[in-house]
């Protein structure tokens, strides 16, 4: 089947440690995209990857990493410096990033910092 | 910038009853729309979409017509189930931004039996 993975579910970390989310996808797609979901906000924009080896800052990059080495994972790293982590995390993909095609979402992180 | 507004919730609903959640939005260009839907503990998935102006989504009884006029994609269904019970999110995809989504807030939605 394909789809997109994301793992684990629930994540617990202490404050003031590095943590890295995995999104895989094997729909074979070009662009992929992070969000942050926090209740009553909606989905905010952290980063996004038009192609392998390149991505752009979204609306809320600050505290965050990500790389994308190969097609198919684009990891989220959330840093010391982001103030306030504990959400839900959505990774997502799409065939391309140029004119709109449909994104599809994968079930969620949900990051807990104690 | 692109933004989106939607209507206040959590929305409550008896089995049956019709159900609108409103959806207004402010962008520079000429914005594609789309109702995305997330079940208890799941990502989103696409309920449907209007790419121009007086274009009509539906899919699962769910519609929204696309008003330019009003600047608005107001969600509609004529009979809710309480398997519809789910956050609903508004978004839009300005041409000069390929596939990045703008979202609204979202609106819980509770159908009780």
């Amino acid at each position: 089947d394909g789809g997109i993975t994301q793992s684990p579910k629930y994540l617990f970390r202490k404050e003031g440690q590095n943590v890295t989310l995995s999104c895989e996808q094997n729909l074979n797609h070009d662009a992929m995209y992070w969000y942050r979901q926090d209740p009553g906000q909606g989905l905010r924009l952290i980063y996004y990857s038009q192609i392998v080896n390149d991505f752009q800052k979204g609306d809320i990059a600050e505290g965050y990493s990500v790389s994308r080495e190969k097609k198919e994972s684009f990891p989220l790293t959330v840093t010391s410096a982001q103030k306030n982590p504990t959400a839900f995390y959505l990774c997502a993909s799409s065939i391309s990033s140029v004119n709109y095609n449909e994104q599809f979402f994968g079930p969620g992180t949900r990051l807990t910092v104690l | 910038g692109d933004s989106v507004t939607q209507m206040e919730g959590p929305v409550t609903l008896s089995e049956e009853a019709f159900l609108t959640i409103n959806c207004t939005y402010t962008a520079t260009g000429y914005p594609s729309l789309f109702w995305y839907v997330q079940y208890p503990g799941e990502g989103l998935q696409l309920l449907l979409k209007a790419t121009k102006a007086d274009d009509k989504g539906s899919n699962k009884g769910f519609e929204a017509t696309y008003r330019k006029e009003t600047t608005s994609f107001h969600l509609e269904k004529g009979s809710v189930q309480v398997s519809d019970s789910a956050v609903y999110f508004c978004a839009l995809s300005d041409p000069t931004s390929g596939s990045r989504l703008t979202f609204g807030e979202g609106t819980q939605l509770t159908v009780n039996p």
